[in-house]
């Protein structure tokens, strides 16, 4: 099947872990991107990235790390979890940056 | 600094009722506007996409509206279903290389659609 995907669906972890979320996208897009939706549901960008570089970092700690291996992929990594990263975590991308985005399925992340 | 606002947060119509969903932004300068759905558990779905020059777009029983001027869309939904029952996001996207944010997608915090049977 042609889509976005995340793994894992869930995530739950001690404060102070460094843990890492993955997506993967067959559409052959040139952008994916990050989104963070918290406890209140609302939805913010997090990162950007176009054919592998980094065009967008909002102001997100910088535990928060994403790394992208080819154009397929763009991988999130975050160290010393706090109890403020609990939240739905969304992989997204898109043909260019002004396309219509595909979504992942979301990583639900707890931190305890 | 562009926002993004939708009202009401949470709706609930008997089925087979017609209904609209606002949404308003604040800068009327925007590359695009989306509608997308969220069910529970679940990613978004873009339901429909209006660029800047548009007025308005059409998919099935989805009519989505933009007045750019005003800084407003609504989504009409037709004849509604239990199925229609999800969370409707609205999205506007800055044009290029306005406030240092192209690309990035600004959403509303969302309307919580229920239909009941």
């Amino acid at each position: 099947d042609t889509a976005v995907s995340q793994t894992p669906k869930y995530l739950v972890t001690q404060m102070g872990n460094d843990k890492s979320i993955k997506c993967e996208q067959n559409l052959g897009h040139d952008t994916m991107y990050w989104y963070k939706q918290d406890s209140k549901k609302f939805l913010k960008i997090m990162f950007s990235y176009n054919n592998k570089e980094l065009i967008i970092n909002e102001t997100v700690p910088n535990r928060f790390s994403p790394k992208s291996p080819d154009k397929a992929h763009l991988n999130l990594h975050i160290n010393s979890l706090e109890l403020g990263d609990s939240a739905v975590y969304f992989c997204a991308s898109s043909q260019d940056r002004y396309r219509v985005p595909y979504f992942g399925p979301g990583t639900r992340l707890t931190v305890l | 600094k562009q926002e993004v606002t939708q009202i009401p947060a949470a709706l609930s119509v008997p089925e087979g009722e017609n209904l609209v969903l606002n949404c308003s932004f604040t800068d009327s300068a925007i590359y695009n506007l989306q509608w997308f759905r969220q069910d529970p558990g679940k990613g978004l779905t873009s339901l429909l996409l209006i660029q800047s020059s548009q007025r308005e777009q059409t998919s099935g029983r989805l009519n989505a509206s933009l007045d750019k001027s005003s800084g407003r869309s609504t989504l009409y939904i037709a004849a509604s279903q239990p199925g229609d029952s999800a969370t409707y996001l609205c999205a506007v996207t800055p044009p290029p290389g306005y406030g240092g944010s192209q690309g990035n997608l600004i959403f509303g915090k969302g309307t919580k659609l229920s239909v009941k049977p």
